[in-house]
């Protein structure tokens, strides 16, 4: 059974603070890893990761993918109190000609000001 | 807006009453997915259309449930005879094909979900 497991489950900063969420998996036929924020409403894209080592940035966010070690991580450097949220890791996995994404439960980030 | 829309965004029903959710995805999107969210839960997959064809269905859609999405252009899901363990967050989302066959998958849209509460 494919797997996704994201840690810490949750997290309290102070503002200005950086921060590291991971995530990690065991799957068959991977393609590709996505990360998304959700505030109190619907997940939101961040990153599609797809070959190791190469890092994706967005101003203050970036992400990396190991596929040897089968893990990423999200970054967010001098965090502000709207970075606070779930970030949602999913794998997408190749299924006869379906890509179907599996979630892992998600780091709850709080950022106090 | 062209996002991925539901409706209805809220539900309030009985137990053992049937509901029906609709999901319309980005016009130009051939792929529409189903899932489920629970509070401190990530969304968990329930079912997956290519154009008209479900063709991935999770364990944990029982009979009760079920999903269409005639000509692929907007999707139903309805829950018969819904039970209170039902109740969660049910999102829709929609993605383009990948850009090149065996390539990797696209990024999913996802509607702002409808959140059914059974009493």
């Amino acid at each position: 059974e494919d797997k996704v497991v994201q840690s810490p489950l949750s997290l309290v900063v102070h503002e200005g603070d950086t921060v590291t969420l991971n995530c990690s998996y065991e799957v068959t036929n991977f393609r590709s890893l996505l990360w998304y924020k959700q505030e109190k409403k619907a997940p939101t894209f961040l990153f599609m990761l797809t070959s190791s080592g190469i890092e994706k940035k967005s101003g203050r966010l970036s992400s990396i993918l190991d596929k040897k070690e089968l893990f990423s991580i999200l970054n967010i450097t001098a965090t502000q109190t709207g970075d606070s949220a779930i970030y949602l890791c999913a794998v997408v996995v190749a299924s006869g000609g379906s890509y179907i994404p599996t979630f892992g439960r998600g780091t709850s980030l709080i950022v106090h000001p | 807006d062209t996002g991925v829309s539901q409706d209805p965004r809220h539900k309030i029903t009985k137990r053992g009453q049937n509901v029906t959710f609709r999901c319309d995805p980005i016009s130009e999107h051939n792929r529409l997915y189903w899932y489920r969210q629970t509070l401190g839960q990530g969304p968990e997959f329930l079912t997956y259309f290519q154009n008209e064809a479900q063709l991935e269905k999770s364990r944990l859609l029982s009979d009760r449930f079920s999903a269409e999405r005639p000509k692929g252009s907007f999707s139903t899901l309805e829950i018969q005879r819904t039970e209170q363990g039902d109740s969660a967050m049910y999102l829709c989302a929609s993605s383009s094909p990948p850009w090149t066959s065996g390539g990797p998958s696209r990024e999913l849209f996802f509607g702002e979900g409808s959140r059914l509460t059974v009493l």
